[in-house]
């Protein structure tokens, strides 16, 4: 069984539409996040929830909607989408305990025409 | 801020041979964790291996070992015996003692792997 799953693993769109990735974790884990790593694979956190509230937003546009209906799951809704927003997008959650050692899903990879 | 620098954009090694890859970080924290992250082609995140600050004892997992030198803020993996499934982008993190979500893992930019046979 896979840990942590994302859906879709390839997203393509045009510019202007709405998308939404979902992300779904069945470690038990209370933690959970997006990153985004850019076309120079540079990775980057966006925002982190724990037991569905909010912690981390890291100046991200507001086009941007993270929701966690549930600690298992965390999606991400992205509205009027821009060619700068062409990237990988991963999920991952931390287990508890000291390390809160992250785990990732296989990423998205949204591409914007 | 904490800052993670990989200094070396490409590395290549030869099978079987030893290499090095380099990390610097910046922190004003005493307590923290280092990773070393492997991404494959397939995308894949994958934690190779894992170092707590207050810990002096080097990490080591198989054929992979990290350098920590805390007063240099320094965190190099070392992987022997290189096979060409080593090749990959290598990735050093930095994760603060925070809890509650509040850990955000901050990343080097990363080292691009290759093993020539």
């Amino acid at each position: 069984d896979t840990a942590v799953s994302q859906t879709p693993k390839y997203l393509v769109t045009q510019m202007g539409n709405d998308k939404s990735i979902k992300c779904e974790q069945n470690l038990g884990h209370d933690t959970m996040y997006w990153y985004k790593q850019d076309s120079k694979k540079f990775l980057k956190i966006m925002f982190s929830y724990n037991n569905k509230e909010l912690i981390i937003n890291e100046t991200v546009p507001n086009r941007f909607s993270p929701k966690s209906p549930d600690k298992a799951h965390l999606n991400l809704h992205i509205n009027s989408l821009e060619l700068g927003d062409s990237a990988v997008y991963f999920c991952a959650s931390s287990a508890p305990g000291t390390w809160g050692e992250a785990f990732f899903g296989q990423g998205t990879r949204l591409t914007v025409v | 801020a904490q800052t993670v620098t990989q200094s070396q954009p490409e590395m290549s090694v030869q099978e079987a041979e030893t290499v090095t890859l380099s990390c610097t970080y910046d922190t004003s924290e005493s307590d923290y964790y280092l990773f070393w992250y492997k991404q494959p082609p397939s995308r894949q995140m994958i934690l190779v291996i894992r170092q707590e600050a207050y810990k002096q004892q080097n990490a080591t997992e198989n054929r992979f070992s990290v350098n920590f030198q805390k007063a240099a803020k320094s965190f190099s993996l070392k992987i022997s015996d290189s096979q060409l499934g080593d090749a990959a982008m290598y990735f050093c993190a930095y994760r603060s003692r925070g809890r509650g979500g509040s850990e955000k893992l901050v990343f080097g930019k990363g080292t691009k792997l290759t093993v020539n046979p």
